[in-house]
């Protein structure tokens, strides 16, 4: 099991730029979450999905964008790059059955 | 919303004692908490973990004591090494389906020699 992967590990973006940050897992987890980790600061959750085919805002949703086509996939997506989202970009998984998170290794953007 | 807190951004141990690091919680309706740990460039990594209807629970050199009536929430490590040098978060589940994680903002333990 590889878990929760993450790509890239590191991406620098001008000023609105759009990119998209990938997350798979393979632990057929139904709920996955993307979080952001600002400097000195615990993580803060951006949008999360329950399953296939559905998610939902959490607390810093603006700027972000999700899809959830899959099980496996759900990648967070940034159509105007702006400075604000500069931070380190977690992706993370759960089974319904129980409390097991799984987090990936992260996403360290940079937007300049 | 509902946020979860810790008292001390830094602290410092020598190698061999024992650390306790806080946290307090605002959401009186959680039932579930979980100490993570964060090294330099990594994810979160599982600790130890604990349920509303328990007071304490103890793991390999770590121990969890949740105090609901001042909604308080403690990581003690007992002998600590080099490798415990990291960054120490707490974290509520939210009830609710989405089983939604609140994080707080951290405590960076350094152990020193």
């Amino acid at each position: 099991n590889a878990g929760v992967t993450q790509t890239p590990k590191f991406r620098i973006l001008k000023i609105g730029q759009s990119m998209t940050l990938q997350c798979t897992q393979d632990m057929n987890h139904n709920y996955m979450y993307w979080y952001r980790q600002d400097p000195g600061m615990g993580l803060k959750l951006i949008y999360y999905s329950v399953g296939a085919g559905i998610t939902d805002k959490g607390e810093v949703p603006n700027g972000y964008n999700v899809s959830r086509s899959t099980t496996e996939d759900f990648p967070l997506r940034l159509e105007l790059a702006a400075p604000s989202q500069t931070s380190v970009y977690f992706c993370a998984s759960n089974p319904r059955e129980n409390y097991g998170y799984t987090f990936g290794s992260g996403t360290r953007l940079t937007v300049v | 919303g509902e946020s979860v807190g810790l008292h001390l951004p830094t602290l410092s141990v020598q190698e061999g004692d024992n650390s306790i690091i806080n946290c307090a919680y605002s959401n009186s309706a959680s039932d579930y908490f979980i100490w993570y740990k964060q090294e330099s460039g990594k994810g979160p990594q599982f600790i130890i973990d604990i349920r509303s209807n328990m007071d304490k629970r103890q793991g390999q050199r770590v121990t969890v004591l949740l105090n609901k009536t001042v909604k308080h929430l403690s990581l003690q490590i007992a002998a600590t090494q080099p490798g415990d040098s990291a960054v120490y978060f707490c974290a509520e589940v939210l009830r609710g389906g989405a089983q939604k994680l609140v994080f707080g903002q951290g405590t960076r333990l350094t152990i020193n020699p």
